[in-house]
């Protein structure tokens, strides 16, 4: 069974670019996460998805970031404009929801110049 | 206070040793325990649940304190390839999972 799918793995911009990053999660899996984790910290929740339902989005910067997910499958995580505090890695994750576990994709990592 | 707090260690420690990290929660309420691992540079992996009766998964035993609001993993018999980054990971209402710092780890032959 293939695993959550990310894309790109390494990002590397300037300050104030946009920046985007894909996620393809496990087939099946209707829940869908984006957390943030800086080096020597836990993964952050930004945003959760059930189905293509945003239902936690209360960590989320809205200023500056934004995600959807269309059609409850892939989704997309947008940065504009990209500051040099967003240097982190942004993980994708996805399950069956609930309690149930969660499975991680490789994450992007993003450097903001 | 953080919701979920661990020592970030590193704990360095000989191989063949038994080792044990705390995690403490704030959030009385928390429904669902759980330890990731996170080896470098890669995702984090459920290693174990943990249950109010606890569970032992092989050289892996995790145990939940809900009095004290922690809960433990203990791995024994340390091997090389338990090198890695260990997280405590809480559900709190909502389904929402909140991770800690995480606790190195490094095994030495």
């Amino acid at each position: 069974e293939a695993g959550v799918v990310q894309s790109p793995r390494y990002k590397i911009i300037e300050k104030k670019q946009p920046v985007a990053f894909w996620c393809n999660p496990i087939s099946g899996h209707n829940t869908l996460y984006w957390y943030l984790q800086n080096l020597g910290q836990g993964p952050e929740l930004l945003i959760r998805y059930e189905n293509e339902e945003a239902v936690d989005d209360s960590q989320l910067p809205k200023d500056r970031f934004s995600a959807e997910r269309l059609k409850g499958v892939d989704s997309t995580l947008k940065i504009q404009p990209a500051e040099l505090g967003d240097s982190a890695v942004y993980l994708c994750a996805s399950g069956k929801g609930g309690t149930d576990t969660q499975y991680f994709g490789p994450g992007t990592r993003l450097t903001v110049l | 206070r953080k919701e979920v707090e661990q020592d970030p260690g590193p704990f360095n420690v000989p191989e063949g040793a038994t080792v044990a990290f705390n995690c403490t929660y704030s959030n009385s309420a928390s429904q669902s325990f759980f330890w990731y691992r996170q080896d470098c540079r890669k995702e984090p992996k459920l290693l174990m649940s943990v249950y109010s009766s606890g569970n032992e998964d092989g050289r892996f035993t995790a145990q939940l304190n809900r009095a004290s609001q922690y809960i433990s993993l203990l791995i024994r018999d340390s091997k090389l390839s338990d090198s890695a980054t260990y997280l405590c990971v809480v559900i709190q209402g909502a389904q929402k999972l909140v991770f800690g710092q995480g606790t190195r780890l490094t095994i030495n032959p």
